[in-house]
């Protein structure tokens, strides 16, 4: 089973400065894909980044990078210049194992709310 | 390119009624899935429809269903609903065997409210 885990419930961050976000999983899957999305209070999902297992180089994404290190089960999600756009709940999801006909099911963490303030 | 849509934005349903939910995927893909988010949670994988079949279910009881048409477009099907059953539904499309960077990109959602 997968499992991905965030502690952060809500984080505060001055416009235009970085923030971190944290996320760890859990799977005995050799091969996995980590994503993030960012959730406005719209509720619409919206793709940020993807860093698969065994890619070799951390994922960046315009203002977006994931800090991804394997040997600690870590996926953090880094946005740098933050902006007031950039305040919503941001989720990190594992999915499992490409393989012929399985399901591509997304375990999402409890998510982080981030405020960015002027 | 149009991305995924959901219809109906908001809908309110009594105990025991029966609603469906509809989803067209973004332009090219080929997948559906279906998640439940309740408030203040993270999402939870209902079931995925890959070639008009269910293609993984999550621990979601029978009274869940669904259907995939031709066209790839979904419906999200809830019989005897509960009052557990009030959350945001999101659909979410993506292209089956595009390999690791498969990505699963999500619609406005459906808030349903059981009273």
């Amino acid at each position: 089973a997968q499992k991905i885990t965030q502690t952060q419930p809500g984080m505060f961050v001055q416009e235009k400065e970085a923030v971190t976000l944290d996320c760890t999983y859990d799977t005995s899957d050799p091969s996995y894909g980590l994503f993030w999305y960012k959730q406005p209070s719209s509720g619409e999902m919206i793709f940020l980044i993807y860093q698969g297992s065994y890619d070799q180089q951390n994922a960046t994404e315009g203002r977006y990078s994931l800090n991804f290190q394997k040997a600690r089960k870590s996926a953090n999600l880094v946005i740098s210049a933050s902006q007031l756009g950039d305040s919503a709940m941001y989720f990190c999801a594992m999915r499992p194992p490409i393989s012929s006909g399985s399901a591509r099911q997304l375990t999402f963490g409890s998510g982080t709310q981030l405020t960015v303030l002027p | 390119e149009t991305g995924v849509t959901q219809s109906p934005t908001h809908l309110i349903k009594t105990r025991g009624q029966q609603v469906t939910l509809r989803c067209s995927s973004q332009s090219g893909h080929n997948t559906v899935s279906w998640y439940q988010q309740a408030l203040g949670q993270g999402p939870q994988f209902i079931f995925q429809y890959y070639r008009e079949e269910e293609n993984g279910r999550g621990n979601f009881p029978p009274r869940f269903s669904g259907l995939q048409f031709p066209n790839y477009s979904s419906e999200l099907n809830v019989n005897a609903l509960e009052l557990d059953d009030s959350a945001l539904y999101l659909c979410a499309s993506s292209l089956y065997g595009t390999g690791n960077q498969e990505t699963q990109y999500f619609g406005p959602g459906t808030r349903l409210l059981v009273l």
